[in-house]
């Protein structure tokens, strides 16, 4: 079945770069996510990549596929307080494009 | 361009009572699909709806159902409230354009508190 493994918690002080890491279980995914949640708030989407990319760059925000060990990671450079948040992985599959699996999320502290 | 609204943001009922979310998506979206928060289960899809139909269902009891109008605006409605019930409802839309790209985006959420 489909399942999306993260850590639970990363702590990073203020202009270091942020690596979350990501599993994933299902081998026909199409389009992996990242999202961003702040307290009381909904999902912000970040970026996302489609299985056929290995890499995708968005200003401060790098994403790195890894099909073959089914391993996404987020790295977010010069981290700032305002990062801290909760990072959401999810993926979908080419039998529901639209229905989102997603990670447990990983909390993000930045601290000054 | 407006993002995707939910409404209301806030509600509180009574166990057995029923709730009705709405869920305007943005404009040009036809797929709406709609997800459950809670700190136990974490993110979970409830259904997804497409031009009216819905095209993919979670693992949650009947008592859970929506629906889509033709303007591609979508309601969630749960009926028999329990406690359990009780979690941040959010809604997400997007084009459904399939392989030639995917971007979902949410909504703020509804909060729903039953007691």
């Amino acid at each position: 079945g489909e399942d999306v493994e993260q850590s639970l918690f990363l702590s990073v002080r203020e202009g270091d770069s942020s690596v979350i890491n990501c599993t994933y279980t299902d081998s026909s995914s199409t389009y992996l996510y990242w999202y961003k949640q702040e307290p009381g708030a909904g999902l912000q989407l970040l970026t996302y990549i489609f299985s056929n990319m290995d890499m995708k760059q968005d200003q401060r925000l790098t994403v790195l596929l890894n099909k073959k060990d089914k391993h996404l990671s987020l790295r977010i450079a010069d981290t700032q307080t305002g990062d801290s948040a909760i990072y959401f992985c999810a993926e979908s599959s080419n039998t529901g494009f639209q229905k989102l699996v997603f990670g447990t999320g990983t909390r993000l502290l930045v601290s000054p | 361009k407006a993002g995707v609204t939910q409404t209301p943001r806030y509600l509180i009922k009574t166990r057995g009572q029923q709730v009705t979310l709405s869920c305007s998506p943005i404009s040009g979206h036809r797929s709406v699909s709609w997800y459950q928060q809670t700190p136990g289960q974490g993110l979970q899809f409830l259904f997804e709806y497409f031009s009216e139909t819905q095209r993919n269902k979670g693992n949650f009891p009947g008592r859970f159902s929506g629906r889509q109008f033709s303007n591609s605006r979508s309601e969630m409605n749960v009926s028999t409230l329990e406690l359990g019930d009780s979690a941040l409802y959010l809604c997400a839309s997007s084009l459904a354009a399939g392989m030639s790209g995917n971007t979902i985006y949410f909504g703020e959420g509804s909060w729903l508190t039953v007691v």
